[in-house]
């Protein structure tokens, strides 16, 4: 069974530019979750998504967005880049929703300079 | 209130010992608390869990203790080996679909050494 898939693994965009992050879930699961990684701040939710609608966001504002298509795949946006916005960006896939297993992808390591 | 507080925030360990890292939670609405490890290069994976209505789950040589009464709950790693080196995230969950969530802990990194 394959695992989530997250790309592109690394990018570099500068201040003021958009990125858009992909993630293909495990086969099967309907819920994708993302999340931001930066040391010293842990894992911080960025939104939920389960059979293309958001379920549950998080404190984050609105340049980060994201949507779910009909096959599962998740996309997460954002846009107009900070030096802030440079961190790890995990997407989670699984089953049920966060009270279930959580798979997590590799993550997309986005630097903003 | 729906923060989960982790410490501490580096371990360093010899092989054989115990490793022990806390977390500690005001809300008394989460019931699910779950583990996850991350190897360097790699997204968390789910070690292990518990919910509230048991005090002591173990897994090999890991163990989630829970105390209800502190809203405290530990993850121990007996024997610890370097294979076990790693960032560790506790959790913990509440709410049912489609409000529950899931907050992480600020992750403890473990170094175990030869």
């Amino acid at each position: 069974k394959a695992g989530v898939t997250q790309t592109p693994r690394y990018l570099i965009k500068t201040r003021g530019q958009q990125v858009t992050l992909s993630c293909s879930p495990i086969s099967g699961h309907r819920s994708v979750s993302w999340y931001q990684q930066t040391p010293g701040q842990g894992l911080q939710f960025l939104f939920e998504y389960f059979s293309e609608t958001q379920r549950n966001k998080g404190n984050f504002p609105g340049r980060f967005s994201g949507r779910q298509f009909s096959n599962s795949r998740s996309e997460m946006n954002v846009s107009t880049l900070e030096l802030g916005d440079s961190a790890l960006y995990l997407c989670a896939s699984s089953f049920r929703g966060p009270r279930g297993e959580l798979f997590f992808g590799e993550g997309s390591r986005l630097t903003v300079l | 209130q729906q923060q989960v507080k982790q410490s501490p925030q580096s371990l360093i360990v010899q092989k054989g010992g115990i490793s022990i890292i806390n977390c500690a939670y005001e809300n008394t609405a989460f019931d699910y608390f779950p583990w996850y490890q991350q190897f360097p290069g790699k997204g968390p994976a789910l070690l292990i869990a518990i919910r509230p209505d048991v005090s002591e789950k173990k897994e090999g040589r890991f163990t989630i203790s829970f105390n209800k009464s502190a809203k405290q709950f530990s993850l121990h790693i007996m024997d610890s080996q370097p294979g076990d080196s790693a960032t560790y995230f506790c959790a913990a969950s509440m709410g049912t679909p489609p409000t529950d969530k899931l907050i992480f802990g600020t992750g403890t990194r473990l170094q175990v050494f030869p």
